[in-house]
């Protein structure tokens, strides 16, 4: 009973290609977060959903778009990858935003690591 | 630019002692303070979140918090190997949006 999961753990592809990487969360939460961590481990926030709606868009390239067909799920779509794509991709879910304490917990998925050759 | 500093580290604390981290924060309108630790190659789980100036304890983790300070930190008492990790702080700002430091390594020597 995975609370975040997140297919595929590992992908290795070309550059150029088009990929997607799918997050699922089964603990009933309201917002979904992809983040990106590079190799310096540093943790920097990509989109996060609520209900359906975009609520932080940071300045990522459009190469990356985020797709949310119903509040479980959460999947990220990136066209021509580039080798500075490398990196590992994490799915995270929080109950919502605004309140202060446990509401705003974000809960993470496994990751995946990408890798562009 | 909102920012949370950490120092990366390694901090290198003897087995049994005090493992004490810090975390300083820019936005003095913040609202919650939260730490995660992350072994390598696993995703971050969270240990504790704050939000009140002051200590809050859990088994042999305190965070504290003085906002007035923007300072919060993290005490592992009875440091134990299985403690190794990078702990990441992470700070709900006043526009309700989670900024994360880089993390410090913690390495417990047996």
């Amino acid at each position: 009973d995975t609370a975040v999961s997140q297919t595929p753990k590992y992908l290795v592809t070309q550059m150029g290609n088009d990929k997607s990487i799918k997050c699922e969360q089964n603990l009933g939460h309201d917002t979904m977060y992809w983040y990106k961590q590079d190799s310096k481990k540093f943790l920097k926030i990509m989109f996060s959903y609520n209900n359906k709606e975009l609520i932080i868009n940071e300045t990522v390239p459009n190469r990356f778009s985020p797709k949310s067909p119903d509040k479980a799920h959460l999947n990220l779509h990136i066209n021509s990858l580039e080798l500075g794509d490398s990196a590992v991709y994490f799915c995270a879910s929080s109950q919502e935003t605004g309140l202060a304490g446990r509401w705003e917990t974000q809960y993470f998925g496994p990751g995946t690591r990408l890798l562009v050759l | 630019q909102k920012e949370v500093e950490q120092n990366s580290g390694p901090l290198s604390v003897p087995e049994g002692a005090i493992a004490s981290l810090n975390c300083t924060y820019s936005d003095r309108g913040s609202q919650s303070f939260f730490w995660y630790r992350q072994y390598s190659g696993k995703s971050p789980e969270l240990i504790m979140f704050i939000y009140s100036n002051g200590d809050k304890e859990d088994g042999r983790f305190t965070a504290q918090l003085n906002k007035a300070s923007q300072y919060v930190s993290l005490l592992i008492r009875d440091s134990q190997p299985s403690d190794s990790a990078t702990y990441l702080c992470a700070v709900m700002d006043s526009n309700y949006q989670l900024i994360w430091g880089a993390g410090t390594k913690l390495i417990i020597k047996p």
